[in-house]
């Protein structure tokens, strides 16, 4: 069974304080990593897709990378605006998204 | 750029009742998938379509629950007899193909089961 598992389940920082998301998963044979954003009463926005240990992608304050047990969601200098959940999910055996239950970014201006 | 659409956006309904939702998804993705999201949680895989084949379905999918994808375009997920434990945000995604291709998510039906 797929499994995904995020951490810190909340995260507060000040705006500018650079910090990292944690998405830990265990499949026996991964088709894809997938990063999303979500606001308040949304679906969730697709931010990234990583497909193989060593992978890195970037998008404006974002980079996601990935390694054979975790995916990490690096933020630099945040802003107010990047406050949202952020959800990690896996396809793998399954054959559909298994999602973890995300970690909710509040950034103080 | 027409993302994917669900309606409606709100539904309150009473215990006992059935509910529709629709869900179009992008043009041209020929699968397309039906999420359930409660509060403080991922959402959680329900059932799935290729053009308008149902492939796949949660155990979470109760027989209270049927979904549909007639001419493999926009699908229905229909719940009779409504529980108050099926409140919860419903969403749909799409995506071109299959395994590993990004799924793209519509803004979700929030159901309410009063």
């Amino acid at each position: 069974e797929d499994q995904v598992t995020q951490s810190p389940e909340a995260l507060r920082l000040q705006e500018g304080e650079s910090s990292s998301l944690n998405c830990s998963y265990t499949v026996s044979g991964l088709r894809g990593l997938f990063w999303y954003r979500q606001d308040p009463g949304k679906g969730p926005e697709f931010l990234f897709t990583l497909y193989s240990a060593g992978e890195e992608k970037e998008k404006e304050r974002l980079k996601a990378t990935l390694t054979k047990k975790e995916s990490f969601l690096h933020i630099t200098a945040p802003k107010p605006e990047d406050s949202a959940t952020y959800l990690c999910a896996v396809d793998g055996s399954a054959r559909q998204l298994t999602f973890g239950s995300g970690t909710q970014l509040t950034v103080l201006p | 750029d027409t993302g994917v659409s669900q309606d409606p956006r709100h539904k309150i309904t009473k215990r006992g009742q059935n509910v529709t939702f629709r869900c179009d998804p992008i043009s041209e993705h020929n699968r397309l998938y039906w999420y359930r999201q409660t509060l403080g949680q991922g959402p959680e895989f329900l059932t799935y379509f290729q053009n308008e084949a149902q492939l796949e379905k949660s155990r979470l999918l109760s027989d209270r629950f049927s979904a549909e994808r007639p001419k493999g375009s926009f699908s229905t997920l229909e719940i009779q007899r409504t529980e108050q434990g099926d409140s919860a945000m419903y969403l749909c995604a799409s995506s071109l193909r299959g395994a590993g291709e990004t799924q793209y998510f519509g803004p979700g039906t929030r159901l309410l089961v009063l």
